[in-house]
């Protein structure tokens, strides 16, 4: 596609409930992030796939949380037993190649899915 | 610990003002440091990053090391600049990057 595609844009759900994040990314883009942004904070770091496997996790959480990219495309950021604290937008982002320190970082960024847990 | 700090949540300046949007870091190595913007209604997206010393829509930012800076600056001022803007760093051996709180410039009329 000719931009990275976040669905839904908008998402309410009980606390308690399970709910899915879809990302797609740019077609061909190998990288992978995703990022939450809490209301007043910046974005911060859950989780970076290359390709199929999760590179770093690293950002996740806690054990509620878990993400997917099965065929190096469209990821999918599950969350379980979610909790109020969850509520935030999920950012993600992909880029053409894996990052390289010194070069270009430019991610191109979705829109966003903005959770709401009531 | 690796930091962004972006000390002023809101900036509102008149169009032709000069503006500059404060960033200092924490960080002890050497730093690689971006702005992002994002427009109302718009995703986030790249303004400029330090190492291509760049100018971007009228936009420069130099790193200071010595006080451990990268404001953002722009001498004249416009209605369209109204915008949310981050700044981040990208500590090294790592693509993460760690972003501040964010400043909104409004640009009055």
């Amino acid at each position: 596609g000719a931009g990275v595609s976040q669905t839904p844009s908008n998402k309410v759900t009980e606390k308690g409930k399970y709910v899915e994040l879809r990302c797609d990314p740019i077609s061909g883009h190998t990288a992978l992030y995703w990022y939450r942004q809490s209301l007043g904070q910046g974005p911060e770091f859950l989780i970076y796939f290359q390709g199929t496997g999760a590179a770093d996790d690293s950002g996740l959480p806690n054990d509620r949380f878990f993400a997917v990219r099965p065929e190096g495309s469209v990821s999918t950021l599950k969350i379980q037993r979610t909790e109020r604290g969850d509520s935030a937008v999920y950012l993600c982002a992909s880029s053409l190649y894996p990052p390289v320190r010194g070069e270009y970082y430019g991610y191109t960024f979705g829109s966003g899915t903005r959770l709401t847990v009531v | 610990a690796q930091r962004v700090t972006q000390p002023e949540k809101l900036l509102s300046v008149f169009k032709g003002a000069p503006v500059e949007l404060k960033c200092n870091y924490s960080y002890s190595g050497s730093p690689e440091l971006f702005w992002y913007v994002q427009y109302s209604r718009q995703r986030l997206q790249l303004l400029l990053r330090h190492i291509s010393r760049e100018s971007i829509k009228g936009f420069t930012a130099d790193l200071n090391k010595g006080e451990t800076s990268f404001h953002l600056k722009k001498p004249f001022a416009q209605e369209e600049d109204s915008a949310m803007y981050y700044c981040a760093l990208v500590p090294a051996g790592t693509y993460k990057y760690i972003f501040g709180t964010g400043t909104r410039l409004k640009v009055l009329a």
